[in-house]
């Protein structure tokens, strides 16, 4: 069964500072990875995914994330955070090959001071 | 293009009674996902569907149920409400097309069930 671990429930971070976001994925196969972002009383928005190829993935708002196999990571990063980057962040694993289902980790929450 | 929609987004209903949510996916999409998010068990997979077929169902009673439309239009109920039951309901759809192994999935806005 695959899963999802997120070690970091709360993250605070100053704006204009580096951003890393850790997440370590549970799967047998080659993994199908996401980052979703979630503001306060709205949907998830797709941040980049991993499927296969260049382990850097570049997404959409400035972000980045590494696909680490040996470590079994697939970190989150932004060099410079800005006040609207405050959110839930949430990584994700999926099986692929007819089986849509993800499995997320618990979340991040993120806080930006000036 | 649109993206999913939801309806109603928000609903409070009574222990005991039955609801029924509604899913738009985008445009072109076939395949629609639930998910149930609270605080304590975070996102968990409902179940998937896909030319009107339910092809992945997560670890939820059978109370919790849904269907698919030829539009791909989905909805999914929850008869004889539970308190525990009240949570955000996201829905999902994704592209899906033969001979690929997956697409990413895009979120519609949520609702937000209250049970009292």
């Amino acid at each position: 069964a695959q899963s999802v671990t997120q070690p970091d429930i709360h993250i605070t971070v100053s704006e204009g500072a580096s951003l890393e976001l850790r997440c370590n994925y549970s799967y047998g196969a080659t993994p199908y990875l996401f980052w979703y972002v979630q503001s306060p009383g709205q949907g998830l928005q797709l941040l980049l995914k991993y499927f296969s190829g260049d382990t850097l993935v570049q997404g959409i708002k400035g972000f980045e994330a590494e696909f680490k196999r040996s470590q079994s990571s697939f970190n989150l990063r932004k060099p410079s955070v800005h006040w609207s980057d405050a959110a839930e962040y949430f990584c994700a694993v999926g099986a692929g090959f007819g089986n849509e289902k993800l499995t997320f980790g618990t979340g991040t929450r993120l806080t930006i001071i000036p | 293009k649109a993206g999913v929609t939801q309806t109603p987004r928000y609903l409070i209903k009574t222990r005991g009674q039955q609801v029924t949510l509604s899913c738009s996916p985008i445009s072109g999409h076939r395949s629609v996902s639930w998910y149930q998010q609270t605080p304590g068990q975070g996102l968990q997979f409902l179940f998937e569907y896909f030319s009107e077929t339910q092809r992945n169902k997560g670890n939820f009673p059978g109370r919790f149920s849904g269907r698919q439309f030829s539009n791909s239009r989905s909805e999914m109920n929850v008869s004889t409400l539970e308190l525990g039951d009240s949570a955000l309901y996201l829905c999902a759809s994704s592209l899906v097309l033969a001979g690929s192994p997956f697409y990413e999935q895009y979120f519609g806005p949520g609702t937000r069930l209250t049970v009292t």
